[in-house]
């Protein structure tokens, strides 16, 4: 069964720290996505990547970076952790002029 | 950005009865999703409509995509408690699978 694989479900971190988000997919998709959903604001894209080492700003990026050293592998990081930050992060990815994503299950992450 | 605006954004239903949500823009889209989502997962891929007055069904599920590409439906006949969840509707512009949610309608299918 195809997937995407987040490696946190649950993450607990102090503001300041540096948080790193990972997901794989076992697709061979080039496409990868990282969004934050938010009760009341739904699902908002932070970045995406088309291809290995490419990268590219969605609409909230601002306080996230990502890296994409492998085609399956699409890490973000949190540069210094806040607590406006919490939130539900997906992961997705999806085939070059395919409709539709195969996402993650999702990691919860708390700043306090 | 492209605004998608789902309605209604609440909707609790007896088991059995049927319902319909709706997925409006001003824009025009070359494809759009609809998505279900449990709480605590991620959203799962129901259906991709991608031509005018395209109608699919999944089941019980019928989804049909605008003649003019900028709304979509999503019809449930006979609803269950396993139909209980948030549906997002999502749409593509473009060559790059940028894609803009909507806000969802959580859906309750009380037994």
């Amino acid at each position: 069964d195809v997937k995407v694989t987040q490696s946190s479900r649950y993450l607990v971190k102090r503001t300041g720290e540096k948080v790193f988000l990972e997901c794989v997919q076992d697709m061979d998709h080039e496409n990868m996505f990282w969004y934050r959903q938010d009760p009341g604001l739904g699902l908002r894209l932070i970045y995406f990547s088309y291809d290995v080492k490419m990268k590219e700003k969605g609409d909230i990026p601002e306080g996230y970076s990502v890296s994409r050293e492998k085609k399956e592998r699409f890490s973000l990081i949190l540069e210094s952790a806040s607590t406006n930050q919490t939130s539900m992060y997906l992961c997705a990815s999806s085939l070059v002029q395919v409709g539709g994503y195969t996402f993650g299950s999702g990691t919860r992450l708390t700043v306090v | 950005t492209q605004l998608l605006e789902q309605s209604p954004q609440f909707l609790s239903i007896q088991e059995g009865e049927n319902l319909t949500v709706y997925c409006n823009s001003s824009s025009v889209f070359s494809s759009l999703q609809w998505y279900r989502q449990e709480p605590g997962e991620g959203p799962v891929l129901l259906v991709t409509v991608v031509t005018g007055g395209e109608v699919k069904k999944l089941k019980r599920l019928t989804f049909q995509f605008g003649d003019a590409r900028k709304d979509s439906s999503l019809h449930i006949t006979a609803a269950q408690p396993g139909d209980t969840g948030l549906y997002l509707c999502a749409a593509t512009t473009g060559g790059y699978q940028k894609v803009t949610f909507g806000t969802g309608t959580k859906l309750q299918v009380i037994p």
